[in-house]
């Protein structure tokens, strides 16, 4: 088992840019999410999947952040235009049962996302 | 926020002692996990206590909740070097289905 696969590890980018992370979930887990952690507010939901759809999306800052899923084994963090406020790490994660259930969370190590 | 709080934030011990982590929350759970982050790494789950239970043991780790306090806490004994980490309570609350995790405590374990 590979684990969460996130790329790119490292993305330095100017103001304005568009910056898009990837994520491979753990093959079978039908729950997604995309975290942000940052030293001021911690680890952040920002939006997670539940079968390839969107469930909730309410920690979405802007609308300059869009994810999809569009396959099981694929999802996207896009970020257009991107801001140095958005510099911080983001982890995707993934699980079997969802979280009433306990199933554990599985994360990838991060994208450290720095915005200049 | 319904964030859960850990205390202390930082801690330092020395190799060979236990470490005693605490987190608070705010309102009834279903359950309450432990995560472990190393430096530039994702988290790793440690352990799940659910709020029926009162204490879970896994290898060197001991998790006790006190529902009544609203409050759990993480022993790991005889600590190792490669315990240093930050560690971070995560809950799942009652008619907020989102797991959310808290301030974390970094641990540094002193050779």
């Amino acid at each position: 088992d590979a684990g969460v696969i996130q790329s790119p590890r490292h993305e330095v980018t100017e103001m304005g840019q568009e910056v898009t992370l990837r994520c491979k979930p753990i093959s079978g887990h039908d729950y997604l999410f995309w975290y942000r952690q940052t030293m001021m507010r911690g680890l952040e939901l920002l939006i997670y999947f539940n079968n390839n759809v969107p469930i909730d999306d309410s920690g979405m800052p802007e609308d300059r952040f869009s994810a999809k899923m569009p396959n099981a084994s694929f999802s996207t963090l896009k970020i257009q235009p991107s801001e140095p406020r958005d510099s911080a790490v983001y982890f995707c994660a993934s699980t079997l049962n969802g979280w009433q259930g306990g199933s554990p969370l599985h994360f990838g190590n991060g994208t450290r996302l720095t915005v200049t | 926020s319904q964030q859960g709080e850990e205390d202390p934030q930082a801690l330092s011990i020395q190799e060979g002692e236990n470490a005693t982590m605490n987190c608070s929350y705010k309102t009834s759970i279903n359950n309450l996990q432990w995560y472990r982050q190393n430096s530039g790494r994702g988290l790793v789950h440690l352990i799940l206590i659910r709020s029926n239970e009162r204490e879970k043991h896994s290898g060197r780790l001991r998790v006790t909740l006190d529902t009544s306090k609203k409050s759990s806490s993480l022993l790991i004994t005889a600590s190792r070097a490669a315990d240093t980490a930050s560690y971070f309570c995560a809950t799942v609350y009652f008619g907020n289905e989102k797991l959310t995790f808290g301030t974390g405590t970094r641990l540094t374990i002193i050779p």
